[in-house]
């Protein structure tokens, strides 16, 4: 099955920088997700792009989608420590099923 | 509000114990899910139901129970708990599109001791 895969980087970077993510994945997909998780909570989704699509943005949120490469770049710019936490993609998983990457973890330093 | 609720928060139990982890939507989503998050393997699916009486295995159910009688309510049992099912256990449901979100609890963490 498909799955996300993030770099597996820890991002330590001062507030005001902007933090860059990435994901690679295997097979074919028709979308790609990502999903913020704070510590001690659940994932909060962010933003969907479509496989059809090359780039997306939503407020200080910016996604690449590459299917040539089979991968997908987050890029949080003017980053605020409310930012800090962890980032994860997700693929279809077939079956209306979601496979969700090992997540990438940030942190912003005020 | 609309949400999706998990309890407990917080089990702390002994191998060979039944437990039941509790999760409730109020989205009226049709598709239920069951993951566990464990350090450098992010997320695996345990179980999922695309509507009420209907579940279906993902990577790793063994191990576990679910079921589905109504379609709020998705309980996630570990009949005899192990060591190795001591997680953080996340309940999430969606409308069941790879296109759609699917929304979060905020887990429970179980210890087995």
């Amino acid at each position: 099955s498909q799955q996300g895969e993030e770099d597996p980087q820890a991002l330590s970077i001062q507030e005001g920088e902007n933090a860059t993510m990435n994901c690679s994945y295997k097979t074919s997909i028709n979308n790609l997700q990502w999903y913020r998780q704070n510590s001690g909570r659940g994932l909060v989704h962010l933003i969907l792009i479509r496989s059809n699509e090359r780039e997306k943005h939503s407020g200080r949120l910016r996604v690449t989608l590459d299917t040539s490469k089979k991968s997908s770049s987050l890029l949080i710019t003017a980053s605020r420590a409310a930012d800090t936490a962890s980032y994860f993609c997700a693929t279809d998983g077939g079956n209306n099923r979601l496979a969700f990457g090992k997540g990438n973890q940030v942190v912003v330093i005020p | 509000d609309a949400g999706i609720t998990q309890s407990p928060r917080y089990k702390i139990t002994e191998t060979g114990r039944q437990v039941t982890l509790m999760c409730h939507q109020t989205w009226s989503h049709s598709y239920m899910f069951w993951y566990r998050q464990d350090l450098g393997h992010g997320l695996r699916l345990i179980y999922y139901s695309a509507a009420a009486d209907i579940t279906d295995k993902g990577e790793v159910p063994d191990g576990y129970v679910v079921s589905r009688s109504k379609t709020e309510n998705f309980p996630l049992t570990l009949e005899s708990a192990t060591r190795s099912q001591t997680s953080v256990y996340f309940c999430a449901s969606g409308q069941g599109y790879s296109n759609q979100p699917q929304h979060f609890g905020d887990g429970t963490r179980l210890s087995i001791l």
